[in-house]
């Protein structure tokens, strides 16, 4: 099936300090990811779609200033947690569909200190 | 806005018994797809239903999408230790043009 990799896997970070966490899909192109933050033992929350070559469409209530996406190819969107709190430590998952099916990549755990 | 529910939150089941979990939505959908999340792993695609009505197997797993499209249900036949994780249902509403996830349910399996 379509593998979708994300980097990294783990990040522990100062407060304040903002975090790049990429998503690629490795063999197809997206023009369309989806991230997800993921609070534990909870469910995914879509906080956006990243939209290759234009704006990303941010959910009600999450803050399009502090997490910055940007999906400048068919292969690649990052989303950018900037200066980071306590708050913000979650499980961030991106996704990527491919014909009918979504692919999850593995996520990134974000700590903030 | 679109909510999508699901029962029972938590399942607790000996080895070799039934599963079922529910999955209900406040708008009709799409399509519904169905997820398995292993402790500590992301979530893996299992399969989506798009049909009114629709009944799909995967071994010991069946899913059915129902008449009104509002609801659906997952259910494993005997199951094994390795059915452990937590499921997830999610609804695609396309006047939303999202997919909303169900809270899920985590299935824990006693040998």
């Amino acid at each position: 099936g379509a593998v979708v990799s994300q980097h990294p896997s783990r990040v522990i970070c100062k407060s304040g300090t903002s975090v790049k966490i990429e998503c690629r899909s490795l063999d197809f192109q997206a023009t369309t990811m989806f991230w997800y933050r993921q609070f534990p033992k909870q469910s995914l929350m879509l906080m956006a779609t990243s939209n290759e070559g234009s704006k990303a469409t941010y959910e009600q209530g999450v803050e399009k200033d502090k997490f910055l996406i940007n999906h400048a190819s068919l292969t690649l969107s990052t989303l950018t947690v900037t200066s980071a709190h306590p708050e913000d430590s979650s499980f961030y998952i991106c996704s990527a569909n491919r014909y009918n099916e979504q692919f999850f990549g593995p996520g990134t755990r974000l700590t903030v200190l | 806005g679109q909510q999508v529910m699901q029962i029972p939150q938590y399942q607790h089941v000996q080895e070799g018994e039934d599963f079922t979990t529910y999955c209900n939505s406040s708008t009709t959908l799409s399509n519904i797809q169905w997820y398995k999340q292993r402790p500590g792993g992301h979530p893996v695609f299992l399969i989506q239903l798009v049909k009114s009505g629709e009944v799909k197997k995967q071994k010991r797993l069946t899913f059915q999408f129902g008449e009104a499209k509002k609801n659906s249900s997952l259910h494993i036949t005997a199951t094994q230790t390795t059915d452990v994780g937590t499921y997830f249902c999610a609804g695609l509403d396309t006047n939303a043009g999202k997919s909303t996830f169900g809270d899920g349910t985590t299935l824990t399996v006693k040998p």
